[in-house]
């Protein structure tokens, strides 16, 4: 299969909580991005991270990237309802098309 | 900036007949679009890279007789499923390298039910 795997495959937390998803891929990459998506829209990018970086920080989101286990994950802080989404990881892999993952459907309970 | 506009938004056709979908950039020059496809509660399977005047690039599997690309301009292509089938309902969304900070900006998406 030409997709990664992301885990878990759905969470659901109150609100206030973080969430952790996690990505895992199969190739060396040259970066790996974080997109959300709500339900039936377009994808809406988050976070890019590249292949020599461990960690970055965005507002709430904190990605990480650990090339040598291939696995990468993004943490939501101090969760909202509105974050309620399903989360993809897509890794580019030199060849300038993205291979997005599982994705993780993260219900966050008011 | 780096706007990708997608049309239509929803279509519904009838078997046997052929939708177009249009994914424009709207502030950018693209040579390069991306066509994905995505089931219900599914992720993102890459179907073609589409090369502005060229042939489009096909992933494994999938039918370049059913789903033809275009990219005739530096701003506009177009999937044309042909011969819809009820089995081709899903959502298609695009995406274009737009040389940025991001490098790709993604459409909003085309939900596309036959009946």
């Amino acid at each position: 299969s030409q997709q990664g795997e992301e885990d878990p495959q759905a969470l659901s937390i109150q609100e206030g909580e973080n969430a952790t998803m996690n990505c895992s891929y199969k190739t060396s990459i040259n970066n790996l991005q974080w997109y959300r998506q709500n339900s039936g829209r377009g994808l809406v990018h988050l976070i890019l991270i590249r292949s020599n970086e461990r960690e970055k920080h965005s507002g709430r989101l904190r990605v990480t990237l650990d090339t040598s286990k291939k696995s990468s994950s993004l943490l939501i802080t101090a969760s909202r309802a509105a974050d309620t989404a399903s989360y993809f990881c897509a890794t580019d892999e030199g060849t300038y098309k993205y291979i997005f993952g599982t994705g993780t459907r993260l219900k966050v309970l008011a | 900036g780096a706007v990708v506009s997608q049309h239509p938004s929803r279509v519904i056709c009838k078997s046997g007949t052929s939708v177009k979908i249009e994914c424009r950039s709207l502030d950018f020059q693209a040579t390069t679009m991306f066509w994905y496809r995505q089931f219900p509660k599914k992720s993102l399977m890459l179907m073609a890279t589409s090369n502005e005047g060229s042939k489009a690039t096909y992933e494994q599997g999938v039918e370049k007789d059913k789903f033809l690309i275009n990219h005739a301009s530096l701003t506009l292509s177009t999937l044309t499923v042909t011969s819809a089938h009820p089995e081709d309902s899903s959502f298609y969304i695009c995406s274009a390298r737009n040389g940025g900070r991001y490098g790709y900006t993604f459409g909003s998406g085309t939900r596309l039910t036959v009946v």
